[in-house]
């Protein structure tokens, strides 16, 4: 099956630094990945979708300038979460497909704990 | 506004039994939908998608598909403990971009 990693698998860091996140695809080249946020007992939730070589489209409410997405290849995708702080905490999970129609496959997820 | 509903639970099931999972959704333009299971602080993994009405097998899982009543269900046979995880429906739109339900509790009971 199609599998996708995730790099770190857990992060901690202090306020207002800056974290960055690689999604990556291992078996097949991803046209698009999506990045969600997924708090303690909450649903996940669709941050942006990016596809290869453009802009990432950004979900109403999220700051672009504040969560930078980077997809430059079919295999790569980069969050960056910029002055990280406390509420910024949560878990991040990414997905990547390698068709409009195809089916989403899950990263295993990054914890982010901003101190 | 598209919305894909399902019950928050928990739903429990003793060990052994048939777990019902249900899902209905609002865009009638939906084509794909798919069942997602997460474990908890885990990533969601998919179980299996559908696209045509009927049912669709695969091992203990069935998906069920009812377009016209716009209503998705995943059954689970032979109920584990391991089965015990959230749910999630999604629902593909017209755009190629997939809604999501809350997920549902499944609590499965030695």
């Amino acid at each position: 099956g199609a599998v996708v990693s995730q790099h770190p698998s857990w992060v901690i860091c202090k306020s207002g630094t800056s974290v960055k996140i690689e999604c990556r695809s291992l078996d097949f080249q991803a046209t698009t990945m999506f990045w969600y946020r997924q708090f303690p007992k909450q649903s996940l939730m669709l941050m942006a979708t990016s596809n290869e070589g453009s802009k990432a489209t950004y979900e109403q409410g999220v700051e672009k300038d504040k969560f930078l997405i980077n997809h430059a290849s079919l295999t790569l995708s980069t969050l960056t979460v910029t002055s990280a702080h406390p509420e910024d905490s949560s878990f991040y999970i990414c997905s990547a497909r390698w068709g409009l129609q195809e089916t989403q496959y899950f990263g295993p997820g990054t914890r982010l704990l901003v101190l | 506004q598209k919305e894909v509903e399902q019950n928050s639970g928990p739903l429990s099931v003793p060990e052994g039994a048939i777990a019902s999972l249900n899902c209905t959704y609002s865009d009638r333009g939906s084509q794909s939908f798919f069942w997602y299971r997460q474990y908890s602080g885990k990533s969601p993994e998919l179980i299996m998608f559908i696209y045509s009405n009927g049912d669709k097998e695969d091992g203990r899982f069935t998906a069920q598909l009812n377009k016209a009543s716009q209503y998705v269900s995943l059954l689970i046979r032979d109920s584990q403990p391991s089965d015990s995880a959230t749910y999630l429906c999604a629902a593909m739109d017209s755009n190629y971009q997939l809604i999501w339900g809350a997920g549902t509790k499944l609590i499965i009971k030695p």
